[in-house]
């Protein structure tokens, strides 16, 4: 069955910039929007932004400024770079597979990754 | 931007409905879809569209919309029902309900 599998550091140091990947398994990437969503310990979810996979971006307008979300088609992967860290980025940071609405102003997310725990400290 | 609003906890007893509502003034326009997550999880996609229910998501879970308010009903509530649920709508995701099954 389709599987994502976040990786990346579990600790990172205030102003760095954190990198994460998607690894997704079971289907092609080359379909759907490749989304990073993100929880702070005792709180609810945020939406980080996506990436189609012919590299069309829409991101978080809180976010933006410190996002860049990528795609490696030819290694069924995603990725996540959010810079100048602070504490308050300490999250689970989770994958997930969007699928558009009608248009791509719409869409939700049926598939998630477990999830990985990212300190800024 | 645009905010949907949840209640922060909603109680009910086992066997009896439970009715979990989002509001946004971007509802009438967009579509809505709702999560559970339960603790140590992530979260699982339980209503697309206002009202699709994805293969697999028992039928006691349903999902109505009007106007401003998307609503998730969940019938005859069970224990593994306490969870976390969350409304969401494009880029934005609601604050959250805590269903407590007492």
């Amino acid at each position: 069955q389709v599987q994502l599998q976040e990786s990346g550091p579990g600790l990172v140091k205030p102003s760095e910039t954190l990198s994460l990947t998607c690894t997704v398994s079971g289907d092609s990437i080359s379909r759907y929007y490749w989304s990073w969503i993100r929880q702070p310990p005792e709180k609810g979810l945020e939406w980080i932004g996506y990436i189609y996979y012919s590299g069309k971006t829409n991101y978080n307008p809180s976010l933006k400024s410190r996002v860049t979300i990528s795609v490696d088609t030819s290694k069924n992967q995603f990725s996540l770079n959010l810079s100048s860290l602070t504490a308050t980025d300490t999250a689970i940071y989770y994958c997930a597979r969007g699928r558009a609405v009608t248009t791509d102003e719409n869409w939700y997310f049926d598939l998630w990754g477990r999830g990985t725990l990212v300190s800024v400290s | 931007s645009y905010e949907l609003t949840q209640p922060p906890s909603v109680s009910v007893s086992p066997g009896q409905t439970a009715r979990l509502t989002c509001s946004g003034d971007v509802l009438p326009k967009q579509y809505a879809h709702w999560y559970q997550q339960k603790p140590g999880q992530a979260p699982v996609l339980m209503i697309y569209k206002d009202s699709e229910r994805p293969s697999g998501i028992p039928e006691r879970f349903s999902g109505s919309s009007s106007g401003t308010t998307v609503t998730l009903t969940i019938s005859g509530v069970q224990a593994e029902d306490e969870a976390d649920y969350y409304c969401q709508s494009a880029g934005v995701f609601g604050g959250g309900t805590k269903l407590t099954v007492v």
